[in-house]
C-alpha cells in the first residue's frame, strides 16, 4: 500500500506566480483534505473534497482553489502567491463511509515563495 | 484566542522517562480527539483517536480526555530515542470522514539516550 503520495516534494516560486500541488489518496480512500502548515505551527485546514466537490472550507482566501478527479486524486492551486504562502502543504485522505474522522497524511509539499 | 492551545516545548527527557503532553481547548463542539506524531520533514502520523472522556491505551501510549475541563493528554511510557518528534493534538466537531481537524501548534519532544 503506497499510502498518500504528494508531488512535488519541494517547490520554489516568486511572488505573484501560480502553483499547482498534487495528491494521490491512500488506496480505498475517496475523501481528500488539504492543510497548510507554517514553520513551527500546527496544520491549518484549507478545504475538503469528496465526490469531486468542495464540501468544507477553512478560512483561506479564494486564491486557494482545488479540484478532485474521478480517480479521487486532487490538486491544490494557489494564485498570486504571497511570501506568507511559504509553508508545508499537506494532503490527507480518508475513507467513506466511516464512523469516525480518521485522516492519513502524506509527506507534504514544501513551498517557498521568494 | 486560539481554539486549541498546546505547549510548544521544547521538551527534553532521558530515555525511559514518562512523558506527558497536554492540550486545552475552548470549543465545546469538539467531540473527537487525536494525537499525531510528526518527524522532521514528514507528514503527521496518527497515533491515537478517542471520542469520549476517559483513557485509551495502545502499547506505551495512553490518551486521556476530560471533556468537562476541556483538556486532553498523551502519556508515553518508557520513552525511546525513536519517540523524538513533534506531537500534535487535533480535534474535530464531526465524525464525518475528512472533516476539518483543528490542531494545536505541536510539542517538540527529544528523548536522550
Amino acid at each position: 500500500d503506497a499510502g498518500v503520495t504528494q508531488s512535488p516534494t519541494h517547490l520554489i516560486k516568486t511572488r505573484g506566480q501560480q502553483v499547482t500541488l498534487r495528491c494521490s489518496p491512500k488506496s480505498g480512500h475517496d475523501t481528500v483534505s488539504w492543510y497548510q502548515q507554517a514553520l513551527g505551527q500546527g496544520p491549518q485546514f484549507i478545504f475538503q473534497y469528496y465526490e469531486e466537490e468542495e464540501r468544507q472550507r477553512g478560512n483561506f482566501p479564494d486564491r486557494f482553489s482545488g479540484h478532485q478527479f474521478p480517480n479521487y486524486s486532487s490538486e491544490l492551486n494557489v494564485n498570486a502567491l504571497l511570501l506568507g504562502d511559504s509553508a508545508l502543504y499537506l494532503c490527507a485522505s480518508s475513507p467513506t463511509p466511516r464512523a469516525y474522522n480518521e485522516q492519513f497524511f502524506g509527506p507534504g509539499t514544501r513551498l517557498t515563495v521568494l | 484566542q486560539k481554539e486549541v492551545e498546546q505547549d510548544p516545548g521544547p521538551l527534553s527527557v532521558p530515555e525511559g522517562a514518562i512523558v506527558s503532553l497536554n492540550c486545552t481547548y475552548s470549543n465545546s463542539a469538539f467531540q473527537y480527539f487525536m494525537w499525531y506524531r510528526q518527524y522532521s520533514r514528514k507528514g503527521p502520523e496518527l497515533l491515537m483517536y478517542t471520542y469520549s472522556s476517559g483513557n485509551k491505551e495502545d502499547g506505551r501510549f495512553t490518551a486521556q480526555v476530560d471533556k468537562s475541563s476541556k483538556y486532553i493528554s498523551l502519556f508515553i511510557r518508557d520513552s525511546q530515542p525513536s519517540d523524538s518528534a513533534t506531537y500534535l493534538c487535533a480535534m474535530s466537531a464531526r465524525a464525518t470522514s475528512g472533516s476539518r481537524l483543528t490542531f494545536g501548534e505541536g510539542t517538540q519532544l527529544t528523548v536522550n539516550p
